[in-house]
């Protein structure tokens, strides 16, 4: 199994270009999940999904949209760049397991830079 | 505010050495704290979960303690390795609008460990 992956690697946008940041995970997980990281501060979420068709909005949705039109792949979209937008980008996901638990399972990062 | 920080912010340890790493949240509700390390350019991996009624919870080297009444908690390293270098993050978990859960990441403890 690979897991959750994520595509591209690496990226870098001028103002106001837009693009699309892939996740895709192998593991049948109901639950994904966007997150960024900045420099001194902790991992936040953007937004996440709680199965197939659907998605909310987390604590810092903004500037972002997402689709999640199948179970294993969640997508970020930046319409509009900005410099704000450039940061380390993680996906994760987790199962439904009836339990406090729900382990999440994190990709390896996308670094996006906006100039 | 939901908060959780950690001390110290970087450390440095011999190859060989115990360290402790410190976490102090003020997350309400709660519903379990973990422990993820971050290698650079990776996404955190799981090192432990643990509910408000459990005190200790160890995986291999890593012991994490949990201290509910206080809201404390602390990740014991036993005999580094130089593999161990990377962050070390705290993370309270609480629970999301319509399911998963709703992680509070700290800004996490850099470790190196040198020869």
């Amino acid at each position: 199994n690979a897991g959750v992956t994520q595509t591209p690697k690496f990226r870098v946008l001028k103002t106001g270009q837009s693009m699309t940041l892939l996740c895709a995970q192998d593991m049948n997980h109901e639950y994904m999940y966007w997150y960024r990281q900045d420099p001194g501060m902790g991992l936040r979420l953007i937004h996440y999904s709680v199965g197939e068709g659907t998605t909310a909005k987390g604590e810092v949705p903004d500037g972002y949209n997402v689709s999640r039109l199948k179970k294993q792949n969640f997508l970020l979209g930046l319409e509009s760049a900005a410099p704000s937008q450039t940061s380390v980008y993680f996906c994760a996901s987790s199962y439904v397991t009836g339990t406090q638990f729900n382990e999440q399972f994190f990709g390896p990062g996308t670094r996006l830079t906006v100039l | 505010k939901n908060q959780v920080e950690q001390s110290p912010q970087s450390l440095i340890i011999l190859e060989g050495k115990n360290c402790t790493l410190q976490c102090n949240y003020t997350v309400s509700p709660f519903s379990n704290l973990r422990w993820y390390k971050q290698d650079t350019g990776r996404g955190p991996v799981s090192l432990t979960i643990m509910t408000f009624s459990e005190n200790t919870k160890s995986n291999g080297r890593y012991t994490a303690t949990l201290d509910a009444d206080t809201k404390q908690s602390s990740l014991h390293i036993t005999a580094s390795q130089l593999s161990d270098s990377a962050s070390y993050i705290c993370v309270v978990s609480g629970i999301l609008t319509g399911g998963g859960n709703k992680l509070t990441f700290g800004t996490g403890t850099q470790l190196k460990v040198e020869l």
